[in-house]
């Protein structure tokens, strides 16, 4: 089965600038998450996604990140205007479904640097 | 609120032989799940292993198995035969319950690096 997709793989862009992330999930996952992962720290969750209702964005600045998943499958995270310490991967995974048991499949994850 | 603590910024093991890789955890919670993942320089996680808290048996999956000590509340890798390709970063995770169901957080990760 193909796994979770995302595009670009790479991404320089100066500050204040807006970025857009893609990510495509494997085919019948409900649950999608958006993780960031800092240079030499684990992932840190973004925001999770159950089908297309948001589920837990509480660790989304808000006021310059937003995310969104249409139709409950494909996700897309924006960034705007970006700031230096956005600078990190950007990682995205999807499960059948929320819950303790189910694992997490990652995407390559997306390399954003800020300028 | 949930914890995970790997204390082992960076670990070197011989080609072959045995390595681990340790994990503690802080959780109220009565059932719980561990993972491991491993993140190669590509950057990509991969699954590796799932330890549930009633399991009876420590988890093992090929060359990986987990030495899980309830009491001590550690959960640690065992790479057995490690070979060069096994050099990466290895992160240990727990997800969380509550409001934030399924979510997992992960603790600082360990770079291992397997010599010839």
């Amino acid at each position: 089965e193909a796994g979770v997709a995302q595009s670009p793989r790479y991404k320089i862009i100066e500050k204040r600038q807006s970025v857009a992330f893609w990510c495509n999930p494997i085919s019948g996952h409900a649950t999608l998450y958006w993780y960031q992962q800092i240079l030499g720290q684990g992932p840190k969750l973004l925001i999770q996604f159950q089908n297309n209702g948001v589920v837990d964005d509480s660790q989304l600045p808000k006021d310059r990140f937003s995310a969104e998943r249409l139709k409950g499958v494909d996700s897309t995270l924006k960034i705007q205007p970006a700031k230096l310490e956005d600078s990190a991967v950007y990682l995205c995974a999807s499960s059948l479904t929320r819950g303790h048991y189910n694992e997490q499949f990652f995407g390559p994850g997306t390399r954003l640097t800020v300028l | 609120a949930q914890k995970i603590t790997q204390t082992q910024p960076g670990m070197f093991v011989q080609e072959k032989e045995a390595v681990t890789l340790d994990c503690t955890y802080d959780t109220s919670d009565q059932s719980y799940g561990l993972f491991w993942y491993k993140q190669p320089s590509s950057g990509e996680m991969i699954f590796l292993i799932y330890q549930g808290s009633y399991d009876e048996q420590n988890a093992t999956e090929g060359r990986y198995s987990l030495n899980f000590q309830k009491a001590r509340k550690s959960a640690n890798l065992v790479i057995s035969a490690s070979q060069l390709g096994d050099s990466a970063m290895y992160f240990c995770a727990m997800p969380l319950s509550g409001t934030s169901y399924g979510k997992l957080t992960f603790g600082q990760g360990t770079i291992l690096t397997v010599h010839p």
